[in-house]
């Protein structure tokens, strides 16, 4: 299995600001993935980071608003850019084992709030 | 259209009663993967069940790729149970994820 810190825990920004979410494998892990999830709602996958390579982003996430960073193969960071209350909601930080591994490891969240 | 429908959205019991959530999919799946989430809280794996039937203390999760339904049963429900629970079918394609989207269950004493 896999341990994901996540940090903050929560937030609340003012909007146009930045603010950066951190996760941390207890072990080495080949992929990391960023999801949102708005109140009460599914989740959706905004990106996958791999170890030395740009971040895979999915539709309607892009690279300047969420930049992603996969320094190694245990951290990972997510940046919000210019903030806007549309982006408040949950973010949480995931992985697996392997490519093709079975279960899926979730941080804790980071509940953000843009005022 | 959707290519994984979860049901009911919602559904209150009382504590005792046996839950049933149901995942309908329309695209080939390597395996389904169901999760439990608290109210604002992080999501954990409950089962990886690529067919046939897996149990878990009191859960069952049961997968039918012919019928292209997999389901989520709770037994005799506690109020601890209560929370989103969230299928995501994993694409035999490319390993990527296709998430439900989820059944809020409320199990009261």
């Amino acid at each position: 299995s896999v341990l994901l810190y996540q940090k903050p825990n929560r937030d609340i920004c003012q909007s146009g600001t930045s603010l950066k979410i951190q996760c941390v494998a207890d072990s080495q892990v080949v992929s990391m993935f960023w999801y949102q999830q708005f109140q009460e709602q599914s989740l959706m996958l905004m990106a996958t980071a791999n170890e030395g390579s740009e971040a895979t982003y999915e539709s309607g996430f892009t690279k300047d608003k969420f930049p992603i960073s996969r320094p190694n193969l245990t951290f990972s960071t997510l940046t919000v850019n210019n903030a806007r209350p549309g982006d408040s909601s949950i973010y949480f930080c995931s992985s697996r084992t392997g490519v093709s591994a079975e279960t899926l490891y979730f941080g804790s969240g980071t509940r953000l709030t843009v005022l | 259209g959707q290519q994984v429908q979860q049901s009911p959205a919602s559904l209150v019991l009382q504590e005792g009663e046996n839950a049933e959530l149901q995942c309908n999919f329309s695209t080939s799946l390597n395996s389904m993967q169901w999760f439990y989430q608290r109210p604002g809280g992080s999501l954990v794996s409950l089962f990886y069940n690529p067919s046939g039937t897996k149990h878990s203390g009191r859960l069952t999760s049961t997968t039918v790729i012919k019928e292209r339904r997999s389901s989520l049963h709770i037994s005799s429900s506690q109020t601890t149970d209560s929370g989103t629970y969230l299928c995501a079918l994993e694409r035999k394609s490319n390993y990527q994820l296709i998430w439900g989207s989820g059944t809020k269950l409320i199990i009261k004493p």
